[in-house]
């Protein structure tokens, strides 16, 4: 069953607080992406991974910066959170970037930034 | 500016009527949709893609698209509460690869 899985599901930070989120998926897709979902803007996309150290910006990447050491892990990093980062934040993966691919995205993650 | 549009942004329809969800853009670089569809505190999931002009069916849903005028719509028939989600097209820019979402339409069908 292909899954997308995302840790913490839920975080409360502090201003200024650096940020951690994890996506995990177990299809050995090559593509990730990290999108945030904020109430009447519907998905941003912040950064497209194409595989192990190779990443792209979307287009909302200032604030962000991403890891992806191993196919299979793609992190999210807020260094100094703002409270304008507060948002779900959802991470996706594809088999290819190729425009047939459907995106399988994972379940979120709520932050709140005080 | 949202580089794809969605309308409506809420609609309800009764139990076992039709719903129609519209998506328009204005750049010419948007040539393949896709649908998503997202339950409440739930990530989206895929509902279906549409590359070609005509009509996509998929079981009670149906998919249109229109190149000349960048149109795309799904249309729900015999609608069920379990249909009562945000429902997001979304599309590749040919130009730039990254992916665009609409803002959603967000369906209540109502028993």
């Amino acid at each position: 069953d292909m899954k997308v899985t995302q840790m913490p599901r839920y975080l409360i930070k502090r201003m200024g607080e650096n940020v951690l989120l994890e996506c995990g998926q177990d299809m050995s897709h090559e593509t990730m992406y990290w999108y945030r979902q904020d109430p009447g803007l519907g998905l941003q996309l912040i950064y497209i991974s194409y595989d192990v150290d190779s990443n792209s910006e979307g287009d909302i990447p200032k604030g962000y910066r991403v890891s992806r050491k191993k196919r299979e892990h793609f992190s999210l990093i807020l260094d100094s959170a703002k409270t304008n980062q507060t948002s779900v934040y959802f991470c996706a993966s594809s088999p290819s970037p190729r425009v047939l691919d459907t995106q399988y995205f994972g379940p979120g993650t709520r932050l709140l930034v005080l | 500016q949202q580089k794809v549009q969605q309308s409506p942004e809420s609609l309800s329809v009764p139990e076992g009527g039709m719903a129609s969800l519209n998506c328009t853009s204005s750049d010419h670089n948007f040539q393949y949709f896709w649908w998503y569809r997202q339950h409440s505190g739930e990530g989206p999931k895929a509902l279906m893609s549409i590359f070609s002009d005509g009509d996509k069916k998929e079981g009670r849903f149906t998919a249109h698209l229109n190149k000349a005028s960048l149109h795309v719509s799904l249309h729900i028939r015999d609608s069920q509460p379990s249909d009562s989600a945000l429902y997001f097209c979304a599309a590749p820019h040919t130009g730039y690869q990254n992916f665009y979402f609409g803002k959603g339409t967000s369906l209540t069908v109502i028993p």
